[in-house]
């Protein structure tokens, strides 16, 4: 069964601290990515990786970074925490290529006062 | 990615059948359609896809036009966990497209 895991399921942080979510996958995935979900906005891109230590940004980079330096493991960091990066933030692997399935993590609900 | 729309939201009686659309209008020849489904709290799950010809697996069943135009996602008994937002997405093949999700479709399936 492929599996996607997040470190934490809920997190708080306070404003200005550094954060790390953490994902792994045991699929032996070429692509990994991490998205942030907000109330009517869907799901948006934040970064993505597509080999070892290779990142490209997405759609909303700004405030964010990220870490690939084991093939299982893409790590997204946000520098210092803000009020407005409070979200639900999901890890998702897919094999290499384009258009192939997607699996996605449980998710991190991220609080940050 | 081609862009898709679909209805904003659905209701259906639980163990009748839920009919989900999907126009996908500028779909391209190399392009599946997929789709997936988010419980809330939880990350979206595949569900299932196609390219051209109709598709059955063991959670739902997906019918796509012969102009590839559009397509239905059919869950034929739903039930209440079937509860959840409905994406529909366009993909190609090949390369390194980044899949875009759209705001779904909220289905609430009730007793």
């Amino acid at each position: 069964d492929v599996k996607v895991t997040q470190s934490s399921r809920y997190l708080v942080k306070r404003t200005g601290e550094k954060v790390f979510l953490e994902c792994v996958q045991d699929m032996d995935h070429e692509n990994m990515f991490w998205y942030r979900q907000d109330p009517g906005l869907g799901l948006r891109l934040i970064y993505f990786s597509y080999d070892v230590k290779m990142k490209e940004k997405g759609d909303i980079p700004e405030g964010y970074s990220v870490s690939r330096e084991k093939k299982e493991r893409f790590s997204l960091i946000l520098e210092s925490a803000s009020t407005n990066q409070t979200s639900m933030y999901l890890c998702a692997s897919s094999p290499l290529g384009g258009g192939k399935t997607q699996y996605f993590g449980p998710g991190t609900r991220l609080l940050v006062l | 990615d081609a862009k898709t729309t679909q209805p904003p939201s659905m209701d259906c009686a639980e163990g009748r059948a839920a009919n989900l659309p999907c126009n996908h209008s500028t779909i391209s020849g190399n392009e599946y359609v997929y789709w997936y489904r988010q419980i809330h709290s939880q990350g979206p799950q595949y569900i299932i896809h196609g390219l051209k010809n109709n598709e059955t697996n063991e959670m739902a069943s997906l019918i796509i036009t012969e102009d590839r135009k559009s397509s239905t996602l059919i869950l034929p008994h739903a039930t209440l966990r079937d509860t959840a937002v409905y994406y529909c997405i366009v993909r190609a093949e090949g390369g390194s497209y980044i899949p875009t999700f759209g705001r779904g479709t909220s289905l609430i399936v009730h007793p």
